[in-house]
């Protein structure tokens, strides 16, 4: 039972517009949202976190919303570059400390 | 900055060899979680361990053991390997005193059972 989900696999951005990446949860116990972008071969980099206590959450270029009467969050990019093509994972923290992470979705950023 | 280290980068193993991964966390944090990423898929929990103390147990087969040493380093043992084991294998560590829940990944071991 996935309780992070990220219902596209990819999305296509033009070099410039904005990137955003969707995520939805199940579990309205889940109080602290983070992102993790990832390259083929490499660990997953933290980009930004939320708690739910916010519902923005603002760091340079990205920007990351959380809605939890839908239970849903959604990460933007703007504007979008070549090098933010990779995987990006959604992820929910629970009790304890793990993260239950999202299926992932691949953004491709075209020149 | 010093990141999270993993050894080995990659592992090839045949069916019911034993594996071991090495983690060496970020210096000072004190929480080193393992993760298993197949291959399409997201990154599950393995298990985690604060100051050397296991703190939380995920899917981990019955095969695999994990342990927490006093220099904070981690290493995940693997028993009775099974073709399925094969998969990305992350080790992440975090800082929990500070009440911090952002976890930062090392590179990964990526095993592949024969």
């Amino acid at each position: 039972d996935q309780q992070v989900k990220q219902n596209s696999p990819s999305l296509s951005v033009q070099e410039g517009r904005i990137s955003i990446l969707n995520c939805d949860y199940t579990n309205s116990m889940f109080d602290y949202f983070l992102w993790y972008k990832k390259y083929p071969a490499e660990g997953p980099t933290f980009l930004i976190s939320i708690s739910s206590i916010k519902d923005k959450n603002e760091d340079g270029r990205f920007t990351v919303f959380l809605n939890k009467s839908a239970k849903h969050l959604s990460l933007h990019i703007v504007p979008s570059q070549p090098g933010d093509s990779a995987v990006y994972f959604c992820a929910a923290e629970v009790q304890g400390g793990k993260l239950i992470f999202g299926q992932g979705t691949e953004l491709s950023v075209k020149p | 900055a010093a990141g999270v280290i993993q050894s080995p980068r990659h592992l090839i193993k045949e069916k019911r060899e034993t594996a071991t991964l090495k983690c060496y966390p970020i210096p000072r944090h004190d929480t080193v979680y393992w993760y298993q990423q197949g291959p399409g898929q997201d990154p599950q929990f393995l298990i985690s361990f604060y100051e050397k103390m296991q703190s939380d147990k995920g899917s981990i087969p019955d095969r695999f053991s994990a342990q927490q040493f006093s220099d904070y380093h981690s290493e995940l043992n693997m028993s009775s390997l099974e073709l399925g084991d094969s998969a990305l294998y992350f080790c992440a560590s975090s800082l929990a005193t500070a009440g911090s829940y952002e976890q930062y990944f090392g590179p990964g071991t990526r095993l592949t059972v024969t």
